[in-house]
C-alpha cells in the first residue's frame, strides 16, 4: 500500500520568510495530491491540490511542485504571515483508493 | 449546508466500554471516512465507505466496527474500549476519490 513520508516535523521561520515542506511516496501509481491546513483545535481544511499530469500549480502565496519521477512533491508557502501557522498535511492516493497521509508539519511563522 | 457533522464532541470512557460515533453529510457525497489523530501520527484512516453498502478497513482498523446506515450517514463503533484508544476521531466525506475530502469537528475521546 501507499506510504507518505513528510519532512521537516517541524518549521519556524519569521514573518515575510518563504516555507517549504516536503512529501515522498512510495506507490508509483498514485497521482492526487492534496495539501491540508489544520488549525490548532480545527478540522484539516484543503489548501491546494494537484494530479500527476500537471508539475506545479499555484494560489496566492501557495504553490505546489510534484516529480514524479522522484515521486516527491512539495508545498511552498511564500511572505508568511502569522495566520500561516498550523499544520500541514499532505497526502496521496490514485483512482478508487482512500487518501493516505503523512504524519503532518507543524509550522510557526513569528512576527 | 452544515456540512459534515459529529456527536459527540467529547465522551469519556472507561476501559471495557462501548459507544458508538456518529457522522452525517448533507453534501449527497459517495464516499465517507473515519480517521484518528493522535500527536506525531498524522491522520490515520481506520475505515472508509467508498460508497453506500460497501466499507474497507484502513490502516488501523482492529477494534473498531462501522456501519454506513445510509449514503448520509457513517457510524464508528467500539466495543471493548480501551486506552489506546484515547484519540480525536474526525469523520471525512467526498464525492468520490480525486476530490476535496470536507471533515468534521472532530470527537474526542479518552478511555481510562
Amino acid at each position: 500500500g501507499e506510504n507518505v513520508e513528510q519532512h521537516p516535523s517541524t518549521l519556524s521561520v519569521q514573518e515575510g520568510d518563504s516555507a517549504v515542506i516536503k512529501c515522498t511516496y512510495s506507490d508509483s501509481a498514485s497521482n492526487y495530491f492534496p495539501w491540508y491546513k489544520q488549525e490548532l483545535g480545527k478540522r484539516p481544511q484543503l489548501i491546494i491540490d494537484i494530479r500527476s499530469n500537471v508539475g506545479e500549480k499555484k494560489d496566492q502565496r501557495i504553490a505546489v511542485t510534484l516529480n514524479k519521477t522522484a515521486k516527491h512533491f512539495s508545498l511552498h508557502i511564500t511572505e508568511t504571515q502569522p495566520e500561516d501557522s498550523a499544520v500541514y498535511f499532505c497526502a496521496a492516493n490514485q483512482a478508487g483508493t482512500a487518501l493516505i497521509f503523512g504524519k503532518g508539519t507543524t509550522l510557526s511563522v513569528s512576527s | 449546508n452544515a456540512g459534515v457533522t459529529q456527536t459527540p464532541k467529547f465522551q469519556v470512557l472507561k476501559t471495557g466500554q462501548s459507544m458508538t460515533l456518529q457522522c452525517a453529510q448533507d453534501m449527497n457525497h459517495n464516499s465517507m471516512y473515519w480517521y484518528r489523530q493522535d500527536p506525531g501520527m498524522g491522520l490515520r484512516l481506520i475505515y472508509y465507505s467508498a460508497s453506500e453498502g460497501t466499507t474497507d478497513k484502513g490502516e488501523v482498523p482492529n477494534g473498531y466496527n462501522v456501519s454506513r446506515l445510509n449514503k448520509r450517514e457513517f457510524s464508528l463503533r467500539l466495543e471493548s474500549a480501551a486506552p489506546s484508544q484515547t484519540s480525536v476521531y474526525f469523520c471525512a466525506s467526498d464525492r468520490a476519490t480525486y476530490n476535496e475530502q470536507f471533515f468534521g469537528p472532530g470527537t474526542r475521546l479518552t478511555v481510562l
